[in-house]
């Protein structure tokens, strides 16, 4: 079955430092991959997406490579503020029932 | 245009209460989605409806029951709530035409003493 790993956290960085989340997939065909972020007492927001292999996302200075290769789809930020603070989770997305499958979550405190 | 909307915000029940969560979505999306999340365990799909009139189970289905009231409406029932039912419940919708992302509300937190 399809499946999402993700790193756990929490991870803790200074304001303006470089943030990687590292996520890896299983599945058959090719899916379509989403990072999704979780500010604190919110729902979930998509933050990019991408829907084939070597798309890149981007969206509010994050970036994410689908790499059908190392089946990977790691998220990056270059400098990152304190409203970055957030749950970020990846997932992925197969024609049948649009469902979505989720990682289980990596918390990233940013502090001034 | 509100997207998804969720009520109650937060609800406490006790062992073998019954409860209706319900969910709404005004952006005429055919395919809606109840999701539990769990510390440490991401989101998992407790029942989805692909379009108005068919629903599905998800990965843990078991303890609920769900509604397609119409294509704006799909309600998530617990007819008699346990502890391991504790968790916030988001719902989720998308238009089955595009690249598979969900929109969600802003979730439930549940209680269960």
């Amino acid at each position: 079955g399809n499946s999402v790993t993700q790193m756990e956290g929490p991870v803790t960085l200074s304001e303006e430092a470089f943030l990687t989340i590292n996520c890896t997939y299983t599945a058959t065909g090719y899916p379509s991959l989403f990072w999704y972020v979780q500010y604190p007492g919110e729902g979930l927001q998509l933050l990019l997406k991408a829907t084939k292999a070597d798309d890149k996302g981007s969206n509010k200075g994050f970036e994410a490579t689908y790499r059908k290769e190392t089946t990977s789809f790691h998220l990056e930020k270059g400098s990152v503020q304190v409203s970055d603070s957030a749950v970020y989770f990846c997932a992925l997305g197969k024609a049948a029932g649009n469902k979505l499958t989720f990682g289980g979550g990596t918390r990233v405190l940013v502090k001034p | 245009n509100a997207g998804v909307t969720q009520t109650p915000k937060f609800q406490v029940l006790k062992t073998g209460q019954s409860m209706t969560l319900q969910c709404a979505q005004d952006m005429n999306h055919n395919s809606m989605y109840w999701y539990r999340q769990d510390p440490g365990m991401g989101l998992r799909l407790i029942y989805y409806s692909a379009s108005e009139g068919t629903t599905d189970k998800g990965e843990v289905p078991n303890g609920y029951n769900v509604s397609r009231l119409n294509k704006r409406e799909f309600s998530l029932r617990l007819e008699s709530a346990a502890p391991s039912q504790t968790s916030v419940y988001f719902c989720a919708s998308t238009d089955s035409g595009g690249a598979y992302e969900q929109y969600f509300g802003p979730g439930t937190r549940l209680t269960v003493t």
